[in-house]
């Protein structure tokens, strides 16, 4: 099974600041047949079900906010905040939608 | 609009099975790639996907948690059931249902979860 290993576990950022968060995918989820990255990202707020922010590696869902982006391939791969906002507090989980394995989560808080 | 709620008993007991009712509206499941898909999560740990079922009935499963779990549709009540066999204190959190986008295979629609305690 792909093993989905996230860094940090948590990470505080002053309002305004860029966020940085890594995921690592213990095998490849890029597939040459359609040219895709199979990574996604998701926000949880406290009380609430995930959010879907981004998949295949890098394509915004719609409504999300353009201060999130993804990128990366292979097995490498971050989600950035640019600027964050009180409301992006949160913890973020990657996902390799290929076989649905989650990474263990991100903590965001302000600084 | 895609709407997805889950619903099933919130106390278990040890060795019993669970069995959770994902009713949903704003999508078929008759055909294709669009699936429901069951994704727990332990209180205050990580997101862990559990099975997926497709329209064109093809089913999907967790390779940790494969010989306990059994997840079927009835399209004709725009239902996903999900059962777990054998069910341990571990298995205590809350559950989702959600909406599987065609071709992407994201979780793009969530229910609000529901939580299930096992306990004697």
């Amino acid at each position: 099974d792909i093993v989905m290993t996230q860094s940090p576990d948590s990470l505080a950022v002053s309002l305004g600041e860029r966020a940085t968060i890594n995921c690592k995918s213990s095998q490849s989820v890029f597939y040459s047949s359609n040219n895709k990255n199979y990574l996604s990202w998701y926000q949880q707020k406290p009380g609430q079900p995930p959010k879907l922010l981004i998949y295949w590696a890098s394509t915004r869902e719609s409504g999300v906010p353009d201060r999130f982006s993804g990128s990366g391939s292979g097995t490498d791969f971050t989600l950035t905040i640019s600027s964050l906002q009180a409301e992006d507090v949160a913890v973020y989980y990657c996902q390799q939608h290929w076989t649905w394995t989650f990474g263990q989560g991100t903590k965001v808080e302000i600084k | 609009q895609i709407t997805l709620k889950e619903s099933g008993p919130t106390l278990v007991k040890p060795t019993h099975t669970l069995t959770l009712t994902c009713s949903f509206s704003g999508f078929s499941l008759r055909t294709g790639g669009v699936g429901v898909g069951w994704i727990r999560q332990p209180p205050g740990k990580a997101l862990e996907w559990l099975a997926l079922i497709y329209g064109n009935d093809d089913e999907r499963y967790s390779p940790s948690l494969k010989n306990r779990l059994t997840i079927t549709k009835d399209t004709s009540k725009n239902q996903v059931v999900l059962t777990m066999t054998n069910m341990d204190a571990v298995d205590t959190g809350t559950y989702y249902c959600a909406h599987s986008r065609d071709v992407v295979e994201v979780f793009d629609s969530w229910g609000q979860g529901t939580p299930v305690s096992v306990s004697s």
